[in-house]
């Protein structure tokens, strides 16, 4: 079955370091692999999005992902963390299109 | 600006009763989606549409119907068969689903439904 996983549900971070949020995949073939951002209450904002090509994806707000087939991996990651940038992160997946399968969500907490 | 608007932000329902979540975009987007979000669950998908006059039902479409009449509303009627309703309800759309092109789906704010 398709699936998608981040191991992680709570992640501390303090201001101005690094943060890595762990996404896995289990498909047949390669999927399509988002990464959205949530605010408490609001609805999802997408950051990034990989389709084929470049294995590193540039997204919004500073943030990065790499595509790794051979451990089936879609890590998001930041270099300098703001605490703007605590609230909940989703890692999802698509086949074909636009089905999304989503993960459980990793809650960045920041700390200053 | 084009966007989804999801109405009302709250909602509180009494057991028993059916209560639609409306959900509309001025996106021009064929495909439309409801998901359904709890705590340490991610999203999962209750129904979605591709075309008007056509939807599909998800991984947890039992207790809920849709309807899709224009190709800007998709409206959630969550039932009385539903067993526990509470829960924040998102809508979304895309340009198409199944396309395999290059797209996104579009996320309105959601709608937190509470039984009481």
């Amino acid at each position: 079955a398709q699936s998608v996983t981040q191991p992680d549900i709570h992640i501390t971070v303090s201001e101005g370091a690094s943060l890595e949020l762990r996404c896995n995949y289990s498909y047949g073939a390669t999927p399509y692999l988002f990464w959205y951002v949530q605010s408490p209450g609001q609805g999802l904002q997408l950051l990034l999005k990989y389709f084929s090509g470049d294995t590193l994806v540039q997204g919004i707000k500073g943030f990065e992902a790499e595509f790794k087939r051979s451990q089936s991996s879609f890590n998001l990651r930041k270099p300098s963390v703001h605490w703007s940038d605590a609230a909940e992160y989703f890692c999802a997946g698509a086949q074909y299109g636009n089905k999304l399968v989503f993960g459980a969500g990793t809650i960045l907490r920041v700390k200053s | 600006d084009g966007g989804i608007t999801q109405s009302p932000k709250y909602l509180f329902r009494k057991e028993g009763q059916n209560v639609t979540l409306s959900c509309e975009q001025n996106l021009n987007h064929d495909a439309m989606y409801w998901y359904r979000q709890d705590p340490g669950q991610g999203l999962r998908l209750i129904y979605y549409s591709q075309i008007v006059n056509d939807f599909q039902k998800g991984d947890i479409a039992e207790g809920y119907s849709v309807s899709r009449e224009k190709k800007e509303s998709f409206p959630l009627t969550v039932t009385s068969a539903q067993k526990n309703p509470t829960a924040f309800y998102l809508c979304a759309s895309s340009i198409e689903a199944d396309s395999g092109a290059d797209t996104e789906a579009f996320f309105g704010q959601g709608t937190r439904l509470t039984v009481v």
